[in-house]
């Protein structure tokens, strides 16, 4: 079965640019939530997706928003980049709600903001 | 606010010493803890996922338990090995309404286990 796999692995932006960061899960899974990962604040949820529908979020401004699509894939897009968006991004795919199940996580995108 | 503690923050120990690291978490409106294990250059790995008060959960040599009532979880690692070696995460989720709100990490527990 193939794992949870995101795109980009690596990305540069310069600040105020945008980006869109994209998620497959597992097969069969339902959910995907978004992480970000910094060396200042570790492991933070952004949002989880589950059926199409953004069922909570993290406590991150406007600028942060995703989306999942019928086949389960989901992307995250943060627009107005600022320095302090630079961090990986981790995706995590669940076969149902994610508070339940076990995550299985992506390798993450490493987001660098010039 | 909602705020997970873990401890310590990182550990050195022998291989074939057993070890334990705790997490504190909200007492109230608990929905469940989550603990995982990240190595360096990988992706975070789930360990447990608990839901109930008194919950035990064992995989190979590392088991962990539950107490919601007071808002703590232990992990401990049974005759440690160099391959046990990653920084090992607890998660909270509170309960909201019918389901969870937020997933809130701890900051971690760095293990390192000497040959």
């Amino acid at each position: 079965k193939a794992g949870v796999t995101q795109t980009p692995r690596y990305l540069i932006k310069t600040r105020g640019q945008q980006v869109t960061l994209s998620c497959s899960p597992i097969s069969g899974h339902r959910s995907v939530s978004w992480y970000q990962q910094t060396p200042g604040q570790g492991l933070q949820f952004l949002f989880e997706y589950f059926s199409e529908t953004q069922r909570n979020k993290g406590n991150f401004p406007g600028r942060f928003s995703g989306r999942q699509f019928s086949n389960s894939r989901s992307e995250m897009n943060v627009s107005t980049l600022e320095l302090g968006d630079s961090a990986l991004y981790l995706c995590a795919s669940t076969r149902g709600l994610a508070g339940s199940y076990e995550q299985y996580f992506g390798p993450g995108t490493r987001l660098t903001v010039t | 606010i909602l705020n997970v503690e873990q401890s310590p923050q990182s550990l050195h120990v022998q291989e074939g010493d057993s070890t334990n690291f705790t997490c504190s978490f909200p007492s109230s409106n608990f929905y469940a803890l989550h603990w995982y294990r990240w190595e360096t250059a990988k992706s975070p790995e789930a360990l447990f996922v608990m839901t109930l008060n008194g919950d035990e959960k064992k995989k190979g040599r590392i088991s962990a338990t539950l107490n919601t009532k007071e808002g703590y979880s232990y992990l401990y690692i049974k005759g440690s090995q160099p391959e046990d070696s990653a920084t090992y995460l607890c998660a909270f989720l509170n309960y909201m309404k019918t389901s969870y709100d937020k997933v809130i990490f701890g900051p971690g527990t760095s293990l390192s286990v000497i040959p």
